[in-house]
Formats: C-alpha cells, structure tokens, sequence
C-alpha cells in the first residue's frame, strides 16, 4: 500500500536559520505531492502543491522540492521566524484522494 | 475566502450514543471530506463525497455513516458512539478534481466516555 512517512520527532531550529522538512513515499511516485501547515486545535491550511514533473516550487520563504529517484520531497522554510512554529503535513495523491503524512512538528526558537 | 464550518468544536459524548457531526461549506465546492487525526497516526479519511447523495468510504468507515442531502452540508453520524472513536475530527471540502487543494474546517474534538 501506498504511504507517506515524516519524521515524527520534532524539529528545533534556530530563528533566521533555514528549516528543512523530509517527506518520504512509498511505492510508485505520485503525480503531486500538496504540503499543509496545521496548528495546534485547527485543521490544517495548504501551503504548497508540486508535480512529478517539476524539480522545485517556490512561494515566499517557502521552498519545495521533488526527488523521484530518492522518492523525497523536501520542504524548507528560509529565514524561519518563531511565527512558522507548527505542524507540517505532507500528502500524496491516491485515486482522487490524499493519504497523509503524521507530520512533523517544527519549533522555531527565538 | 473559503469557509467550511463545523457543528461543533468540542463535544462531549456517552458510549452507544447516536452522535452527529455537521460540516458546511460556501464555495460551492464537489467534493467533501470527513477525517480523523490522531497523534502519531496522521489524517485518515473516513468517508468522501463528490456529489450531492454520493458517498464513498475511505479508509476507516466501519462505524461510521455519512448523508448529502445538499452541495454545501456533508454529516458523519456515529450510530453508536464507542470510546474508541475518542478523536479530532476534520472535515474538508475541494473543488471536482484530484490535484485540488483541500480547506478544512476547524476540527471537532470529540470525547466518547
């Protein structure tokens, strides 16, 4: 079956420093791959979708890129501000659906 | 900007009760979703809908059934309430389409005692 594995151990990172997310899939590559912010008590807001076809996408301090020979996506946050403390969901597609990633838990310290 | 409310944000439950959670969303979009989160296990979808009277289970439907009688409303309904079913609650709503992004209502932290 089809899955989506993030590291589950939070990710501390220093402010103004760059924070790198891995997303890891199974099986055969997906046609995208969408990135969501959740905080604590919401549900999650998305962020960024990338294509099998496209290497890398950019939206402000956001980066996000697609690895079919290593089956990755990375997502990195430049600059990172304690604001961007959250939870960062990973999905893949699966017939019309998504399956989720547990996600990762990143903490921005002042 | 999309909204999908929830019925609910938090809901206090006993078990074998018959519990209903509402989720309404004004942008007109096809396809509904309800999941549920759990820590360490991530989104997992309980039921979807792409039409109006359509449904189809997702991944973990056993306990659960779901109604669309119109566009904009999607309800899960647990027809008898276990401790198990103790969870957060997500409903999302997107647009016809696989690659569209989902917009999720606030979540239902629901407690079945």
């Amino acid at each position: 079956s089809q899955k989506i594995e993030q590291n589950s151990e939070a990710l501390n990172i220093q402010e103004g420093k760059t924070a790198t997310l891995t997303c890891n899939y199974t099986n055969y590559s997906p046609a995208y791959l969408q990135w969501y912010r959740q905080d604590p008590g919401r549900g999650p807001v998305f962020l960024l979708l990338i294509r099998e076809n496209e290497k890398e996408k950019r939206k402000e301090r956001l980066k996000v890129t697609f690895d079919t020979t290593l089956k990755q996506s990375l997502f990195h946050i430049t600059a990172s501000q304690p604001a961007d403390s959250a939870t960062y969901l990973c999905a893949r597609d699966s017939n019309y659906q998504l399956i989720w990633g547990a996600g990762t838990k990143l903490i921005i310290k002042p | 900007d999309v909204k999908v409310t929830q019925s609910s944000r938090y809901l206090v439950k006993r078990t074998g009760e018959k519990v209903f959670l509402e989720c309404v969303q004004d942008m007109d979009h096809e396809n509904m979703f309800w999941y549920r989160q759990d820590p360490g296990l991530g989104l997992r979808l309980i039921y979807f809908s792409y039409d109006v009277k359509m449904k189809e289970k997702g991944d973990i439907p056993e306990g659960y059934s779901v109604s669309r009688e119109k566009k904009e409303r999607f309800s899960l309904i647990l027809e008898s309430a276990s401790t198990n079913q103790t969870s957060m609650y997500l409903c999302a709503s997107s647009v016809a389409g696989g690659s569209n992004e989902q917009f999720f209502g606030p979540g239902t932290r629901l407690t079945v005692l």
